[in-house]
């Protein structure tokens, strides 16, 4: 099994800051990561995959980083909308695995 | 428009079973690997079983192993997991997922708007 080790577990952030979440793995993935987003109530959307592929329709503040064990998700300049909870996840084996979250709040 | 509904959710008492649905549309349900990924009331997601679009191969997570079976029917667009010996940890929302193949493949593009799955006598 992989594990993940998500941080901070929870964020406050200004509309305008730059934002940072990290994301580290038990053991090397290559760059088999994706980060989501979910709201209150919906269900999770997918923003990157591959690790720095931006998945259609996402805002092009959210970009992604990363290889091997460390990534990185940054909103460049936080929105309204953007306040909500994201996950990494791993895909390079089974089972997949998920980051505990990380709870972007308002300041 | 592409989407997945899930349905079959409920209240079951502790060593019960259950049987969710997920219905495909919009898309070529047959050309896609899915999965079932679950969320406990104000927990992180945890992913549950996979089966690729033919069928042929399935996994589970160690959690669920033995217990729930995942299964497709792509003549009926469906996706489905049958629950057995449930217990009070299997407490949670239940999302199917697609998995959207190459160059993604392995990640989730598409979420129904989950069914809830309560345990508890």
């Amino acid at each position: 099994v992989i594990w993940m080790t998500q941080s901070p577990s929870l964020l406050s952030a200004s509309t305008g800051d730059r934002v940072t979440i990290s994301c580290r793995m038990s053991q090397g993935i290559s760059s088999y990561l994706a980060w989501y987003q979910q709201k209150p109530g919906k269900a999770p959307e997918l923003l990157i995959y591959a690790a720095s592929t931006l998945q259609s329709g996402v805002p092009s503040r959210f970009s992604g980083s990363g290889s091997g064990t460390d990534f990185t998700l940054t909103i460049s300049c936080l929105q309204s909308e953007d306040f909500a909870t994201y996950y990494c996840q791993q895909y390079y084996s089974f089972p997949r695995t998920f980051g505990q979250g990380t709870k972007v709040e308002i300041k | 428009e592409v989407q997945l509904v899930e349905s079959g959710g409920g209240l079951v008492q502790p060593g019960g079973s259950l049987r969710l649905s997920c219905a495909a549309s919009g898309f070529t349900f047959s050309s896609y690997e899915m999965n079932w990924v679950r969320q406990a009331p104000g927990k992180g997601l945890e992913w549950v079983s996979y089966i690729s679009s033919s069928g042929s191969t399935i996994y589970y997570a160690d959690s669920v192993k033995g217990r729930f079976t995942i299964s497709r029917d792509n003549a009926k667009n469906s996706l489905y997991l049958q629950m057995n010996s449930l217990r009070a940890e299997d407490t949670a929302v239940y999302y199917c997922a697609r998995d959207p193949g190459k160059p993604a493949g392995g990640a989730f593009d598409i979420w129904g708007q989950g069914t809830m799955v309560t345990v508890s006598s």
